[in-house]
């Protein structure tokens, strides 16, 4: 089955830029997305088709995906930014996510 | 507002049955797709199931395929996980997620706030 692999855990300062990689295989020809879910709530969908923004979602975060790497970065990130992250794809009318990565900003 | 309030949820034992219902209103419900994604306490995100608007195709994960169904009622606006054969590793918070396409598996765009499924005797 296909997997996707994320760093467990990262923690950045305020205002520096936080990237957190998502690995599978060829995952460039795949499209990702990425979740936010801060402690008690429900996830927040932050990044679709590898790099676009939903509507209400800061411009500090951004995507990309190529080979077998999609990155979501956190630009200038924020104490509001602490949270645990999750890429997504899909693949053979499968969902498949990522093991979530914890980031923390202090 | 796009709301999604998922209901049914609770205490049950081993290899009982359960229905999940999840209520969704503020889109046209018959428009999108729609997905049920668990969490058990204190881990990651794992999908479950998923239906077209018109339910012509199904899809689910490989460890409750056979028995779990996902079915709508796009007349009453609903979605439902009929789980049977519970098991203990079928605790998690379920989550209702709406899809921003119809008849493809694209984005969970929209979650609910979940609801809590605990097998145990």
């Amino acid at each position: 089955s296909y997997e996707l692999t994320q760093p467990p855990s990262l923690s950045v300062s305020p205002g520096q830029t936080a990237g957190i990689t998502c690995s599978g295989d060829e995952l460039g020809d795949k499209y990702v997305c990425w979740y936010q879910q801060k402690s008690g709530q429900s996830p927040v969908l932050v990044i679709y088709q590898d790099r676009k923004r939903p509507s209400g979602i800061p411009e500090r975060f951004s995507g990309s995906n190529s080979g077998n790497t999609a990155t979501l970065t956190i630009s200038g990130t924020q104490a509001m930014d602490e949270a645990d992250y999750y890429c997504q794809a899909w693949d053979s009318n499968t969902g498949v996510f990522g093991g979530g990565t914890k980031l923390t900003v202090l | 507002e796009i709301q999604l309030v998922e209901s049914g949820g609770g205490l049950v034992p081993p290899g009982r049955s359960l229905r999940l219902s999840c209520a969704a209103s503020g889109f046209t419900f018959d428009d999108f797709a729609m997905h049920w994604v668990r969490q058990a306490p204190g881990k990651g995100l794992q999908w479950v199931a998923s239906i077209y608007w018109n339910s012509d195709r199904m899809d689910y994960a490989d460890s409750v395929k056979g028995r779990f169904t996902i079915s709508r009622d796009n007349a009453r606006n609903f979605l439902y996980l009929q789980l049977t054969s519970l098991r203990a590793e079928d605790t998690a918070f379920y989550y209702c997620a709406k899809d921003s396409s119809g008849s493809s598996w694209h984005t969970f765009d929209y979650w609910g706030p979940g609801t809590l499924v605990t097998v145990s005797s």
